[in-house]
């Protein structure tokens, strides 16, 4: 059974880091592209990010372009988001989702940036 | 980047009725598009892939259909548990790019 289960969630101040956590069990982790989503409240779905099976290729929405930094470790099956310079409208649900056309998805784990 | 236009944003459906949701592309995409549902307070489940492909243990009278910019997702008769907002995602190039969700109501 595929399992997706993010983790890092907090409350952090604007300007703060973050790093989020997406361990992945039930499928052969290092076959497929990843991404992380989100949902701010009451809002739509946003791609944010999205690494190829190997890591060697990432994109990003605009949005976040420059303050937030995917990552992989496939020795470990899990998915990383490096979080910098966070805003207030970072403020959302994230989750992780398998494959390109993100057939699975984790539980979201949630962010808010407030001071 | 590719834009995705969804329509309409919110509708109201009586039970057994027929709905289309459409969305459209800024570009070509070919049939690279998935469907997506999302019920309140949960996470968004696929649906269809590929544009018409039906995602295993889906209900059959969901449906996609479309190629290159026009694309719908239609619910033969709709059943209380469909009330939910659905999204379409491209995923033809980078970035990929959701459309802005349909809510579909209880009339």
């Amino acid at each position: 059974e595929v399992q997706l289960v993010e983790s890092g969630g907090v409350v952090v101040q604007p300007g703060g880091s973050l790093r989020l956590s997406c361990a992945a069990s039930g499928f052969t982790f290092d076959d497929y592209t990843m991404h992380w989503v989100r949902q701010a409240p009451g809002k739509g779905l946003e791609w944010v990010s999205l690494i190829s099976w190997d890591g060697g290729s990432t994109y990003y929405a605009d949005s976040v372009k420059g303050r937030f930094t995917i990552s992989r470790d496939n020795s470990k099956n899990s998915l990383y988001l490096q979080m910098n310079s966070l805003r207030t409208e970072d403020t959302a649900l994230y989750y992780c989702a398998k494959d390109i056309s993100a057939d699975y998805w984790g539980q979201g784990t949630l962010v808010t940036v407030s001071s | 980047d590719i834009q995705m236009t969804q329509s309409p944003s919110a509708m109201s459906a009586s039970v057994g009725d027929r709905v289309t949701i459409t969305c459209r592309a800024s570009q070509g995409i070919s049939n690279y598009l998935a469907w997506f549902q999302q019920k309140p307070g949960k996470v968004p489940k696929r649906l269809i892939y590929a544009s018409s492909s039906l995602q295993s243990g889906v209900p059959s009278r969901f449906s996609g259909s479309g190629s290159g910019t026009e694309f719908t997702l239609t619910i033969s008769s709709l059943q209380p548990e469909d009330f939910a907002t659905y999204y379409c995602l491209q995923h033809n190039s980078y970035p990929p790019t959701f459309g802005g969700g349909t809510k579909v109501e209880i009339k």
